[in-house]
This record gives structure tokens, sequence and C-alpha cells, in this order.
């Protein structure tokens, strides 16, 4: 059974600084991984999608690594801002990518302090 | 926004009352999807549809009944649930239930059962 774990549960930083989320899976059999973002109240936004054949995919301050044969995937803020406070979740698409089922970890909460 | 929009956004029931919660996507997609997210557990899929056939479902309990009447409206009827089904019921949709497509989701309905 597929297990997505992300360390560390919460994370709090000055403005400024350059930080690192990681996720883990048990099953590398994926067929792609996404970083999402939660607001309160807001639900969840995709912050980035990597295929199992992908590496890294970037997005203006945020890169997300991915390697598939250990099981890790990491997310890499840069500069981080105030406005970058939310958990971030990871989550995996298992299989084949038959189906959208994704398998969640339980997020990292972050807060970037002024 | 994100064009899922999900009401009521907080909703408190006792235990026998019956509830719908309701989803409605505005992006023209076929796929939608239930997720439950409880204060310590990862987000859990609970249901998908696909051109208004359900594909999945994740074992939910039968006190939860999904309602897919068109590709861009879905229901989550509810009875009879148990203090342990208070948690944040989100809803999602995407182009097709394939695991390529990214999801979108909406801001959620909080759930209380007393």
């Amino acid at each position: 059974k597929q297990e997505v774990t992300q360390i560390p549960a919460a994370l709090s930083v000055p403005e400024g600084e350059n930080l690192v989320l990681n996720c883990s899976f048990t099953d590398s059999a994926i067929y792609n991984l996404q970083w999402f973002r939660q607001d309160p109240g807001k639900g969840l936004t995709s912050l980035l999608l990597i295929q199992s054949s992908q590496r890294e995919q970037t997005s203006g301050r945020l890169n997300a690594s991915l390697d598939k044969s250990s099981g890790r995937s990491t997310l890499y803020i840069a500069a981080s801002q105030p406005g970058d406070s939310a958990t971030y979740l990871c989550a995996v698409t298992h299989g084949s990518g038959n189906t959208g089922k994704l398998i969640f970890g339980q997020g990292t909460t972050l807060q970037v302090k002024p | 926004e994100t064009g899922v929009t999900q009401t009521p956004r907080h909703l408190v029931m006792g235990m026998t009352n019956k509830k719908s919660l309701k989803c409605e996507q505005h992006l023209g997609h076929n796929a939608m999807y239930w997720y439950k997210q409880s204060a310590k557990k990862p987000l859990e899929l609970m249901f998908v549809y696909n051109f208004k056939e359900q594909t999945e479902n994740n074992s939910v309990p039968s006190r939860f009944s999904p309602e897919c009447p068109n590709s861009s409206h879905l229901f989550l009827h509810l009875h009879t649930l148990q203090p342990e089904d208070s948690a944040l019921y989100l809803c999602a949709s995407s182009r097709s239930d394939r695991g390529s497509e990214t999801q979108y989701f909406g801001p959620g309905t909080r759930l209380l059962v007393l």
C-alpha cells in the first residue's frame, strides 16, 4: 500500500530564507507527483506536477525535484516571503495513471515571519 | 478563484439529521471528486465520477451517498453520521479521471457532527 510522508510537519523561518520541504513515498511505481498549497478556507492549489520520467520542475521561486528510485521529492522555495505561509501537500498518482487517485501526505505547515 | 464552488462552507448537524453538500464546477471538466480531510489524517479520496459515472468508491461507508446528475454538479448526501465524520470535505474536478490531469479543488465544506 502506497504511503506518503512529509517532513517536517511544521516549519517556521524568517523572511528571505531558502528552504526545503521533503516528501517520501513507499512504492516507487508512481505515475506522477504533485505539490499543492493549501490556504485556510481556500482549498488546494496545484503548484507543480512532475511526471515519473522527469527529474524536476520549476515555477518562479519554486523548484520541485523527484528521485523516483529512492522514493523522494523535495520542494525548494527560494527567498521565502510571508505570503508563502501555508500548508504544502505532496501527492502521488500511483501506478499506470489510468485513474486520478491521488495519495496525499499529511503536509508541512510553513510560517514565514516578516 | 479556481472555478470550483462548494456550499455550504460550514455545516453543523446532529447524528440523526440528513444533509447534502453541493459542488459545482465552471471549468468544463468531465471528472469530479470528493475528498475527506480529517484533523490528524492525510487527505483521503472518497469518490470519483467521470462523465456522471462513478469510477471509484474508496470503501466509503454507506452513510455517505454521492450523486452526480451531470458533469458540472456533484452532491454528497449525508445521513446518520458519526462524530468521527467531522472533517473538511473537499470537491475537485479535472478534464478526465486520468492521472495525467491536474485536479482543481474547491474551498471545502467544514462539517461538524454533534
